[in-house]
């Protein structure tokens, strides 16, 4: 297993601005992936992040919305953008250390924020 | 597409009761199947998978998940439980490009 924090653990923001979550792995991972549980809600792939390369968004994610860095092999952020209250949800980061094609991912605690 | 969809929102059993947890898939080609559960408060986690072999799997705490092509299906199963298995529980299935999860399944076990 991975053993995976986030930062912050919640947030309540003001609509209009930005807010960036920090995903921390506690060994190197190739793949690590980013997603949203809305209330009441299933989760939601945003992007899939690799070291070295630009994140991978799918339908409905924007780069403008969430941006995605991933500087190194342990650690990535997402940043909420321009937050509205449609936004308000838990992001989780996810990573895949099998490192072969079965994609069993291990999970963040989750960030829950809060737009007002 | 592929879509992974759960029958039920909320079950709300006594403990010792039965449980089985409707989950169907719709992929043509192979797919790895998960559980996962989150109890309150807590992270996401893995309960059981299937990739091949034994249709029946068997996971930690007691359950078990039985993968039946024909029908799409991957239900989730535990012949007793207990008020500590009250938490959500969620179906998900890979494709090899990506994870699609169930909307989940409350689970609330009462003493």
């Amino acid at each position: 297993s991975a053993v995976i924090s986030q930062k912050p653990s919640r947030d309540i923001c003001q609509r209009g601005t930005s807010l960036t979550i920090q995903c921390q792995v506690d060994s190197q991972v190739t793949m690590m992936f980013w997603y949203r549980q809305q209330p009441g809600q299933s989760l939601t792939l945003i992007a899939t992040a690799n070291q070295g390369s630009e994140a991978t968004y799918e339908s409905g994610f924007v780069i403008d919305k969430f941006p995605i860095s991933r500087p190194n092999l342990t650690f990535s952020t997402l940043t909420v953008s321009n937050m509205s209250p449609e936004d308000s949800s838990i992001y989780l980061c996810s990573v895949d250390r099998t490192g072969i094609v079965y994609n069993e991912q291990f999970f963040g605690p989750g960030t829950r924020l809060t737009v007002l | 597409a592929q879509s992974v969809s759960q029958h039920n929102h909320h079950v709300i059993l006594s403990e010792a009761a039965s449980l089985e947890l409707g989950c169907n898939y719709s992929y043509g080609g192979t797919v790895n199947l998960f559980w996962y559960v989150q109890y309150p408060g807590q992270h996401l986690q893995l309960l059981l998978k299937y990739f091949s072999g034994d249709p029946l799997v068997k996971g930690i705490k007691g359950f078990e998940a039985e993968f039946i092509k024909s029908k799409f299906s991957f239900n989730l199963r535990k012949p007793s439980v207990q008020w500590s298995d009250t938490a959500e529980y969620f179906c998900a299935g890979h494709t090899g490009y990506k994870l699609t999860f169930g909307k989940g399944t409350l689970l609330t076990v009462n003493p």
